[in-house]
């Protein structure tokens, strides 16, 4: 089962890069890293996803360690828009955990 | 595109009573997901469509809760004889395959209370 541990909660002040890391050493070999994040009462919203390569996108960049046992969502540059849980998962198992809880300050 | 809805957005009941949870998905989404979302929590898994079909329906937590997609598309969360413990936010997802590189997109959810 690819259960994933994160920190409970971050802070980052406003404007600069948000790191947020997520240990998944159970990860089968095939399956993908997933992250997601929730703003308050709303579903939660994709990110990004990755395999063994680093991924980027409009949004943020998920860097993987070679041995694919943990990982770094990175938000380039934070805004208040981006406090929010963050989740990342192992597909697989759809096990979300409690994810991270990011603070974002002015 | 319209995203994922689910009916209703809020839902009261009482203990011991029967509730249905509406989910409709993406047009042209294969797979479907059910998740209970408590206060504080992560989303839990609870059973995941392919078509018609459950795939896996591990995460019900017992027998007084059933769902159906019976066309493939909309699909019916049951709650039977309702406890206060399955007092939750039901979120719904959707994806095109299913596939392990798919991406799943999320309702607002419906948020239950048992009194």
């Amino acid at each position: 089962d690819a259960k994933t541990t994160q920190p409970t909660s971050m802070d980052c002040a406003e404007g600069r890069a948000a790191n947020l890391p997520c240990n998944h050493s159970t990860i089968s070999g095939n399956e993908y890293v997933y992250w997601y994040r929730q703003i308050h009462s709303q579903g939660p919203q994709y990110i990004i996803h990755g395999l063994k390569n680093n991924e980027t996108n409009e949004m943020a960049s998920l860097i993987i360690t070679e041995d694919r046992k943990s990982s770094t969502l990175i938000l380039p540059h934070a805004t208040l828009r981006d406090t929010a849980v963050y989740y990342c998962i192992g597909y697989h198992q759809f096990y979300f955990g409690t994810g991270t809880s990011l603070t974002v300050i002015p | 595109g319209a995203g994922v809805s689910q009916t209703p957005s809020n839902k009261v009941t009482e203990k011991g009573k029967y509730v249905e949870l509406r989910c409709d998905p993406i047009s042209g989404h294969t797979a479907l997901y059910w998740y209970r979302q408590s206060l504080g929590q992560g989303p839990e898994f609870l059973i995941y469509f392919q078509g018609t079909g459950a795939a896996d329906d591990s995460g019900l937590p017992n027998d007084r809760f059933f769902a159906v997609r019976p066309e493939g598309s909309v699909s019916t969360l049951k709650i039977q004889r309702t406890e206060r413990g399955d007092s939750a936010v039901y979120l719904c997802a959707s994806s095109l395959l299913g596939a392990v590189s798919d991406t799943q997109y999320f309702g607002p959810g419906t948020r239950l209370t048992v009194l």
